[in-house]
């Protein structure tokens, strides 16, 4: 059964670091998403991406995160300058169309310190 | 009223039990609705879709009340693999697919 993969599945960073957490979306969904979910509390929206672009952003994604499709497979969430509250489990996810299920990567859990 | 409210519980409930969850949205013009399951420190998973009044997949039973803008899971003959945060997931009305999910109902199946 096709998965979406991430890696890292952990990372550690100094604050004011830069980090990037790449995704595999399977293979022919066409919509990306990125969620986060501090510890504890709920998941979270941060951004949707269709067609290289940004469909919507969360008051979360402000100007420090960055979104991209490199190439055919990757989806990659940039945070440029990391704080503390930064440190969640980041989640990508994608779907086929947009009404239709979305799958969720086993997610990459960032400690910023 | 938050966008999606649950009850955190936790549940905690015998093997065989039946139990349910709640879920309220706040938005009215919301047309698809999802139960996703987590166990600790993993991703969502979709255990139920819901489009209409209701679905049912053999023990696990969602509901859908629109008038009341209310949504329930219901678990029949509980097994302790059950055991896992169960997530309300309402996607907003606007065309991009963001989800909205509820802080989830911590379910504790025991034998």
């Amino acid at each position: 059964e096709p998965e979406v993969t991430q890696t890292p599945s952990h990372q550690v960073t100094q604050m004011g670091q830069e980090v990037i957490l790449r995704c595999v979306p399977i293979s022919n969904h066409l919509y990306f998403y990125w969620y986060r979910q501090i510890l504890g509390q709920k998941v979270e929206f941060l951004v949707s991406f269709y067609n290289n672009e940004i469909s919507e952003k969360s008051e979360i994604f402000d100007d420090q995160f960055s979104v991209e499709r490199p190439d055919g497979s990757n989806f990659t969430l940039k945070i440029r300058s990391t704080k503390l509250e930064d440190s969640a489990m980041y989640f990508c996810a994608s779907s086929r169309e947009i009404q239709e299920t979305q799958y969720f990567g086993p997610g990459t859990r960032l400690l910023v310190l | 009223r938050k966008e999606v409210e649950q009850d955190p519980g936790p549940f905690n409930v015998p093997e065989g039990a039946t139990v349910a969850f709640n879920c309220t949205y706040s938005n009215s013009a919301s047309q698809s609705f999802f139960w996703y399951r987590q166990d600790c420190r993993k991703e969502p998973k979709l255990l139920m879709s819901v489009y209409s009044s209701g679905n049912e997949d053999g023990r696990f039973t969602a509901q859908l009340n629109r008038a009341s803008q209310y949504i329930s899971l219901l678990i029949r003959d509980s097994k302790l693999s059950d055991s896992a945060t169960y997530l309300c997931v309402v996607p907003t009305s606007g065309n991009t697919g963001k989800l909205i999910f509820g802080q989830g109902t911590t379910l504790q199946v025991k034998p």
